[in-house]
């Protein structure tokens, strides 16, 4: 079963606008960590925030803010303020239980930015 | 350059031939790991080292895979025999440990088997 569902093979933004990128996950345990991670083309995956299932608040960093809903189990992130340079494949990812180190990845969506 | 290091960053080869990456993580994280990423896919867990014990393999390490962490501090991923299924990006990831919550990759190791 497909632990990380990414339902947005691509999408487009203005520069400057705000853009939701989904991501919805299933799992039966309890302790799991939720990741975004940014692929430029280079290839290097780049950490952008991290939400924890016992975080009772959503988590943010700089631009990037995620919007964690644990009972419809989705975790979307926010991108505000669209930058030339946010144009690349996004990926969310989860860790389940402590311990656990078999993170799974969802098969990504790749934002374009338009000037 | 305090990230992730690997190399080579490119690799073509011919089918049958051995091939051997290297993945140097950040100083002074002791949990290592490495994930196989085709086109059009998010990467998929390979096999995970905690300082030199390698405490995790996927199903997907086939037994033409091997790595290593010697030392506790770079490792390397073996694949012999090499198949044009094994075409991929080989990426490499640490972290600090079993508790972070941020683990670093590495830019990837492209390989291409013609």
């Amino acid at each position: 079963a497909q632990k990380i569902t990414q339902t947005q093979p691509g999408m487009f933004v203005q520069e400057k606008e705000a853009v939701t990128l989904d991501c919805t996950y299933d799992t039966s345990d309890q302790s799991y960590g939720l990741f975004w991670y940014k692929q430029p083309s280079s290839g290097e995956m780049i950490f952008l925030i991290y939400q924890g299932s016992y975080d009772e608040q959503n988590a943010t960093e700089g631009r990037y803010s995620l919007n964690f809903q644990k009972a419809r189990k989705s975790a979307n992130l926010v991108i505000s303020a669209s930058q030339l340079g946010d144009s690349a494949m996004y990926f969310c990812a989860m860790r389940e239980g402590l311990g656990n180190n078999d993170m799974r990845f969802g098969a990504g969506t790749r934002l374009t930015v338009k000037p | 350059d305090t990230g992730v290091s690997q190399d080579p960053r490119h690799k073509i080869t011919k089918r049958g031939q051995n091939v051997t990456f290297r993945c140097d993580p950040i100083s002074e994280h002791n949990r290592l790991y490495w994930y196989r990423q085709t086109l059009g896919q998010g990467p998929e867990f390979l096999t995970y080292f905690q300082n030199e014990a390698q405490l995790e393999k996927s199903r997907l390490l086939s037994d033409r895979f091997s790595a290593e962490r010697p030392k506790g501090s770079f490792s390397t991923l073996e694949i012999q025999r090499t198949e044009q299924g094994d075409s991929a990006m080989y990426l490499c990831a640490s972290s600090l440990n079993l508790a972070a919550n941020t683990i670093y990759f590495g830019e990837g190791s492209w390989l291409t088997v013609v």
